[in-house]
């Protein structure tokens, strides 16, 4: 069966500094997006992104955070200066985009800033 | 934000026997639920979705009932097996287009015991 796959599995940095968290969505799916999950808290949504573009973004994903689709692979989160309270688990999902379907997630990068 | 609640953080069912899980939801915006099974270090993996225009959903062992007057659904499971301990998300999404913003709740962690 098709996978999310995300990389690296874990992250570890230091405040301030820029991390890439990268994701290869399933090949036929069109609709692209990031959830967290703080430990002890629930999973959000971050963003989704169609077409080359943001649809969809949390008031969580502000001016630090960027999303990419740099080829026809690859998705990427960006978080430009990493602050203590980003540390979560971060999952990409991808959906085929048909109508009512559903997410398919990736295992998640644990991302700790020091 | 509490639109989407488990109130019940935990569950222990007998092998062999009908596991309930109960979520709630305040926004009638939401048409469309899902139920994710997460299991540690792992994404959450898509069980089994419901429209709002159904009032159940059955896909072999798993069940979802909706209540849409009550903004009930529950998700039964039987008969239960231990593989099936997991953490149990339930998740819900308004009619945005296709990009579909999940709000989860803080899900159920089930135990069956063998």
């Amino acid at each position: 069966e098709p996978e999310v796959t995300q990389t690296p599995s874990h992250q570890v940095t230091q405040m301030g500094q820029e991390v890439i968290l990268r994701c290869v969505p399933i090949s036929n799916h069109l609709y692209f997006y990031w959830y967290r999950q703080i430990l002890g808290q629930k999973v959000e949504f971050l963003v989704s992104f169609y077409n080359n573009e943001i649809s969809e973004k949390s008031e969580i994903f502000d001016d630090q955070f960027s999303v990419e689709r740099p080829d026809g692979s690859n998705f990427t989160l960006k978080i430009r200066s990493t602050k203590l309270e980003d540390s979560a688990m971060y999952f990409c999902a991808s959906s085929a985009g048909t109508g009512n379907e559903k997410l398919f997630f990736g295992s998640g990068t644990q991302l700790s800033v020091l | 934000d509490q639109q989407v609640k488990q109130n019940s953080p935990s569950l222990s069912v007998q092998e062999g026997r009908i596991s309930i899980l109960n979520c709630d939801y305040t926004n009638s915006m939401f048409d469309y639920f899902l139920w994710y099974k997460k299991y540690p270090a792992e994404g959450p993996t898509f069980l089994i979705s419901i429209s709002s225009i159904k009032d159940k959903n059955e896909d072999g062992r798993f069940t979802v009932f909706l209540n849409k007057s009550a903004k009930h659904l529950s998700l039964h499971i039987v008969p239960s097996q231990p593989g099936d301990s997991a953490v149990y998300f339930c998740a819900a999404s308004e009619a945005a287009g296709s990009a579909r913003q999940l709000t989860f709740g803080s899900g159920t962690q089930l135990t069956v015991l063998p």
